[in-house]
C-alpha cells in the first residue's frame, strides 16, 4: 500500500525557516516525480513544486522561486521542501503528492502538514 | 502563467440531479487536465486524467469531456457522498495551476 507521510509542520515567525519531509512507502521511490501542493486555510489548492526521479529537474510556482527548495534522498525514500524568508501568505496546508505513470498528480497524496507563519 | 478559470465558485443540488462543472484554460493545453475531488480535512483524490479518462476505482457517474482550452467534469446523479469540493488542474505548462474550486452543497 502507497503511503505518503508528512512532517516537519509547525509555527514560525515571518522571514524564518522550516523543512518539511515527506517520507514514503509501499512502492519505488525513485521511480516517481514526486510534488508538493498547498493549501491556505479556507483556500483552494496550489501547486508549489515538482522534482524529478534522481532531482536533477526541479520547478516551482513563482511564488516561492528563490525561497524554497525541493529535494529527495531515494536512499531514505524521503521529499523535502526546505523553506525560507517564509511570510504570513505561506500558511497553508503542505502536503506531498506522488506523480502517476504518465505524468501528472494521481490519487496517492499524504494527509498534509499544516504551517503557521505568524508573529 | 496560465489561468484556470472554473466555474461555478459553488452550487446547491439535490441527490439524483446532474451537475456540471467547467474549467477554462488561459491558453490550449491539450487535454493535460485532471479533475479533483476534496472532502474537509483530507487530501484531495483524483477523479478524471486525461481530461476524459476516469480513474479507477471511480464511480461512472462521473465523466469528464474536452480538449484545448475547455474542460466538464459531470457527475449523472449526485450521490451523498459526492458532496465536496472539486478543482481541475492543468499540467501541460509550468506552473501547473488549479482551478479555484466549486463546492457543491446540498439543496
Amino acid at each position: 500500500e502507497v503511503q505518503l507521510v508528512e512532517s516537519g509542520g509547525g509555527w514560525v515567525q515571518p522571514g524564518g525557516s522550516l523543512r518539511l519531509s515527506c517520507a514514503a512507502s509501499g512502492y519505488s521511490f525513485s521511480r516517481y516525480w514526486m510534488s508538493w501542493v498547498r493549501q491556505a486555510p479556507g483556500k483552494g489548492l496550489e501547486w508549489v513544486a515538482n522534482i524529478k526521479l534522481d532531482g536533477s529537474e526541479k520547478y516551482y510556482v513563482g511564488s516561492v522561486k528563490g525561497r524554497f527548495t525541493i529535494s529527495r534522498d531515494n536512499a531514505k525514500n524521503s521529499l523535502y521542501l526546505q523553506m525560507g524568508s517564509l511570510r504570513a501568505e505561506d500558511t497553508a496546508v503542505y502536503f506531498c503528492a506522488r506523480f502517476t505513470s504518465g505524468g501528472a498528480l494521481g490519487s496517492y497524496w499524504g494527509q498534509g502538514t499544516l504551517v503557521t507563519v505568524s508573529s | 502563467d496560465i489561468q484556470m478559470t472554473q466555474s461555478p465558485s459553488s452550487l446547491s443540488a439535490s441527490v439524483g440531479d446532474r451537475v456540471t462543472i467547467t474549467c477554462r484554460a488561459s491558453q490550449g493545453i491539450r487535454n493535460d487536465l485532471g479533475w479533483y475531488q476534496q472532502k474537509p480535512g483530507k487530501a484531495p483524490q483524483r477523479l478524471i486524467y486525461a481530461a476524459s479518462s476516469l480513474q479507477s476505482g471511480v464511480p461512472s457517474r462521473f465523466s469528464g469531456s474536452g480538449s484545448g482550452t475547455d474542460f466538464t467534469l459531470t457527475i449523472s446523479s449526485l450521490q451523498p457522498e459526492d458532496f465536496a469540493t472539486y478543482y481541475c488542474l492543468q499540467h501541460n505548462t509550468y506552473p501547473w495551476t488549479f482551478g479555484q474550486g466549486t463546492k457543491v452543497e446540498i439543496k
